[in-house]
């Protein structure tokens, strides 16, 4: 069936490094989107990406698509201990069951302050 | 208050009993969503509903089923549980299909414990 496969599993870092977590699929993507879910909480909508290539910003986060639509990256600039928590890709397919987002694992991101 | 509404916030039961899950989607959102998050699975979808009618159905056990009311709240039954089924149960809610930028508005979850 169809995966999205999202590395590393987890990570930690430093408070001030930089952070990426990475969304890999088999096969082309019509578009993906990002989450986060903080420790204890539910997952919040960040971004959905579209296009072949599209990079997006908010704040300190950087988002892209790649060029075939079979990957994508979050990359966060200068952790902060409010970026903790568990970050997920999810991917729609073309020709998908409508609405249908196929989540990957998600990677946990601490921070040591 | 993320305006999905789900109850109860935390179940625990026995095995082989038979429990249901609310959910309330967001006003003025027709598609509702559950899905399922173990520690190990990550986020499984389990079954969406768009305006009282089912639309995409995932890996959900023949033991669950589920259906969309008329006033749009849904209802996740799961039945002769079983221990692996203990988990955090999600309903997430969106206008519809695949218009917009709009992504998945999630309810805080209820966790089921099976014991």
């Amino acid at each position: 069936g169809q995966q999205v496969m999202q590395i590393p599993q987890y990570q930690h870092v430093q408070e001030g490094e930089d952070f990426t977590t990475y969304c890999n699929s088999s096969t082309t993507l019509s578009n993906i989107q990002w989450y986060k879910q903080r420790p204890g909480g539910h997952p919040v909508f960040l971004i959905q990406l579209v296009k072949s290539g599209e990079v997006k910003k908010q704040k300190r986060l950087t988002f892209q698509f790649g060029e075939a639509k079979k990957n994508s990256s979050l990359h966060i600039t200068a952790t902060q201990t409010t970026d903790v928590g568990t970050y997920f890709c999810a991917g729609r397919y073309y020709g998908g069951s409508q609405g249908n987002l196929i989540f990957g694992k998600g990677t946990k991101l601490s921070v040591k302050p | 208050d993320s305006g999905v509404t789900q109850t109860p916030k935390h179940l625990i039961t026995a095995t082989g009993q038979r429990v249901t899950l609310r959910c309330s989607p967001r006003s003025g959102d027709l598609s509702v969503y559950w899905y399922q998050q173990s520690l190990d699975q990550g986020l499984q979808f389990l079954i969406q509903y768009y305006n009282g009618e089912e639309r995409a159905k995932g890996n959900i056990l023949e033991r669950f089923s589920a259906q969309q009311f008329p006033d749009l709240h849904s209802e996740l039954n799961l039945s002769s549980l079983e221990l692996g089924d203990s988990a955090l149960y999600f309903c997430a809610s969106s206008v519809g299909g695949d218009r917009g930028p709009y992504g998945y508005t999630f309810g805080s979850g209820t966790r089921l414990t099976v014991v």
